[in-house]
């Protein structure tokens, strides 16, 4: 079954400065990779995704790249903000399957 | 806000006892998945449900069961429940078509002690 990395555990930086989080993952046939972000107390949020026939995708703040020959991809937040502090989930699955696999989280802090 | 919906919001067993979770999918979603997200892990996939039926299941033992409804909502059952089912359960409801993004429900924290 696919089984998905995610680093680093935690991040911390300053409020401006961007924030990388890096996903890798090991079924070559997974084709849909989505990240969410989950508040304390609340479900996960998606708030970006990618096809793997997209090598990039930004939306506004936020953007995700993949490298399909790696098996990598990542979530990019330029600007940070306080609010941006949660814990960030990057996800894989093959599309048309439902089975969402998750890496174990990231989480960033954003200090004024 | 996603729309979909979860009941209780916190619920507290005792090892051995039974617990049903509910969930109400998003307007015109007729998939549902479960997931089950220990303390600092993240969702680990149940199972699925489409058109009132499993169509998909995680490494969860049977005693993990669930029902869709005609209308879609669903219900997560858990027997025998034991100290290490304790963690926040997850709902996410999928769109009809082909489409893959999932949206998740706040989730209910079980407890068991």
């Amino acid at each position: 079954g696919e089984n998905v990395e995610q680093h680093p555990s935690t991040l911390s930086v300053q409020e401006g400065d961007s924030a990388v989080i890096k996903c890798t993952y090991s079924d070559s046939a997974s084709n849909y990779f989505p990240w969410y972000k989950q508040e304390l107390g609340k479900g996960p949020q998606l708030i970006i995704d990618i096809r793997s026939n997209v090598g990039e995708k930004k939306d506004q703040r936020i953007a995700v790249t993949l490298n399909k020959t790696a098996k990598h991809f990542s979530l990019h937040i330029t600007e940070t903000q306080p609010e941006d502090s949660a814990v960030y989930f990057c996800a894989a699955t093959s599309s048309g399957y439902s089975t969402l696999t998750f890496g174990k989280g990231t989480m960033l802090l954003v200090s004024p | 806000e996603t729309g979909v919906t979860q009941s209780p919001t916190h619920l507290i067993k005792t090892r051995g006892q039974q617990v049903t979770l509910r969930c109400s999918s998003q307007s015109g979603h007729n998939t549902v998945s479960w997931y089950q997200q220990a303390l600092g892990q993240g969702p680990q996939f149940i199972f699925q449900y489409y058109r009132e039926e499993e169509n998909g299941r995680g490494n969860f033992p049977p005693r993990f069961s669930g029902l869709q409804f005609p209308n879609y909502s669903s219900e997560l059952n858990v027997n025998a429940l034991e100290l290490d089912d304790s963690a926040l359960y997850l709902c996410a409801s999928k769109g009809q078509g082909y489409t893959d993004t999932q949206y998740f429900g706040p989730g209910t924290r079980l407890t068991v002690l």
